[in-house]
């Protein structure tokens, strides 16, 4: 089936501690990127990737840092300069103009 | 400035009513894209529609129709003879020609269908 995966779909954090969530696309698109969605609220960019081995920071880059090394694969670190993680995290691809999102991992501060 | 309204923050409906989803947008742009996602409690959004700028033509695909009005500049959903399926959070986006990377979303409107 194609589509894209995201894990784990739940993620518990430490103080301190890098985190890396997981993006899979086999859909064959070229871009890739990652929103972060707190409750309530509409969807925030935090880094995309038209290419591989190329990226772009979004509106709330600060804290992540992402990595394009396959076509496939475009996982996303939440770094410990990220305060506030807590969040709700979707992946997405898009070939041309519409973009289609994977199934996103809460991210959870122990 | 918010490029996407969604002014309705949430809805509550009684079954097989019909109820519309208000989308407004801005932008200086003569090419752009519009969109509709879902997110039903799941969290995964739903692709449901895409228009470009130069097509007003209205769609309907089952019981889902949407009304696209370039003088208003709205882009509004309706959902006809709602279900309890329906409940979720509904996204409307905005992405414009000098970068189609970059999608603009609203703020969702949550629409509760209760049986």
């Amino acid at each position: 089936d194609g589509g894209i995966t995201q894990s784990p779909k739940y993620l518990f954090r430490k103080e301190g501690q890098n985190v890396t969530l997981s993006c899979e696309q086999n859909l064959n698109h070229d871009a890739m990127y990652w929103y972060r969605q707190d409750p309530g609220q509409g969807l925030r960019l935090i880094y995309y990737s038209q290419i591989v081995n190329d990226f772009q920071k979004g509106d709330i880059a600060e804290g992540y840092s992402v990595s394009r090394e396959k076509k496939e694969s475009f996982p996303l670190t939440v770094t410990s300069a990220q305060k506030n993680p807590t969040a709700f995290y979707l992946c997405a691809s898009s070939m041309r103009e519409t973009q289609y999102f994977g199934p996103g991992t809460r991210l959870l501060v122990l | 400035a918010q490029k996407v309204t969604q002014a309705q923050t949430e809805i509550s409906v009684v079954e097989k009513e019909d109820v519309t989803l208000d989308c407004v947008y801005e932008t200086r742009d003569t090419t752009y894209y519009l969109f509709w996602y879902k997110q039903p409690p799941s969290g995964e959004l739903v692709f449901l529609i895409r228009r470009n700028s130069f097509d007003e033509q209205n769609e309907i695909s089952g019981r889902y129709s949407w009304n696209f009005q370039k003088s208003t500049s709205s882009f509004n959903f309706t959902i006809t003879a709602s279900q309890v399926v329906d409940s979720a959070v509904y996204f409307c986006a905005l992405s414009e020609a000098g970068n189609f990377n970059k999608f603009y979303f609203g703020s969702g409107t949550k629409l509760n269908v209760k049986p």
